[in-house]
């Protein structure tokens, strides 16, 4: 009954690949979220979709696409990793695009080599 | 421009005693949100506690409180009878409504340890 799930939880990859991360929520909600968490463990918002249509695009490399085939999903795809894409990657969703509480997925640690 | 300001990097609390996490923050919007965020060592983010901003009401959930302070801009969080599991580090976040800047904007962080 896992809420906010994304898988891969790890992945480990080479410079220069090309890897996605998928996000499934079950709550019913409308609002999606892609986070990023540096080394630092600062967090910050990268993407954000309500009802499968882009509201937020933050000043992120355009090697980052995300994908949101319905409500209930959004994959994010990077291409032509970089050292410094290493990070955790967190999706989120929200009930809607207000003042709501966002539920977290568990993190993809994603390490290039 | 929202931002949010946890000024505290790391604390030390005694087990069964209360601590408070601080958080300030600036925003020119009459209507926003505040949050709390645990992140265990484990790494996944849990959400704790919601205070609107037209809440007349400090929000409490279990042992779990927010001084909400309106007037000088701060939210900062109690966590009443500290258990080993708290130990974590906590985010104070916020979001606002109006246009498009409804993303959630996250402090620095503060490192909770809870001693024995």
């Amino acid at each position: 009954d896992t809420a906010v799930s994304q898988t891969p939880k790890y992945l480990v990859t080479q410079m220069g690949n090309d890897k996605s991360i998928k996000c499934e929520q079950n709550l019913g909600h409308d609002t999606m979220y892609w986070y990023k968490q540096d080394s630092k463990k600062f967090l910050k918002i990268m993407f954000s979709y309500n009802n499968k249509e882009l509201i937020i695009n933050e000043t992120v490399p355009n090697r980052f696409s995300p994908k949101s085939p319905d409500k209930a999903h959004l994959n994010l795809h990077i291409n032509s990793l970089e050292l410094g894409d290493s990070a955790v990657y967190f999706c989120a969703s929200s009930q809607d695009f207000s003042n709501q509480p966002q539920h977290f997925g568990d993190g993809t640690r994603l390490s290039i080599l | 421009a929202q931002k949010i300001t946890q000024t505290q990097p790391g604390m030390f609390v005694q087990e069964k005693e209360a601590v408070t996490l601080d958080c300030t923050y600036d925003t020119s919007d009459p209507s926003y949100g505040l949050f709390w965020y645990k992140q265990p060592s484990s790494g996944e983010m849990i959400f704790l506690i919601y205070q609107g901003s037209y809440d007349q009401q400090n929000a409490t959930e279990g042992r779990y409180s927010l001084n909400f302070q309106k007037a000088r801009k701060s939210a900062n969080l109690v966590i009443s009878a500290s258990q080993l599991g708290d130990s974590a580090m906590y985010f104070c976040a916020m979001t606002q409504d109006s246009g498009s800047a409804r993303q959630l904007t996250f402090g620095s962080g503060t490192q909770l340890t809870v001693l024995p």
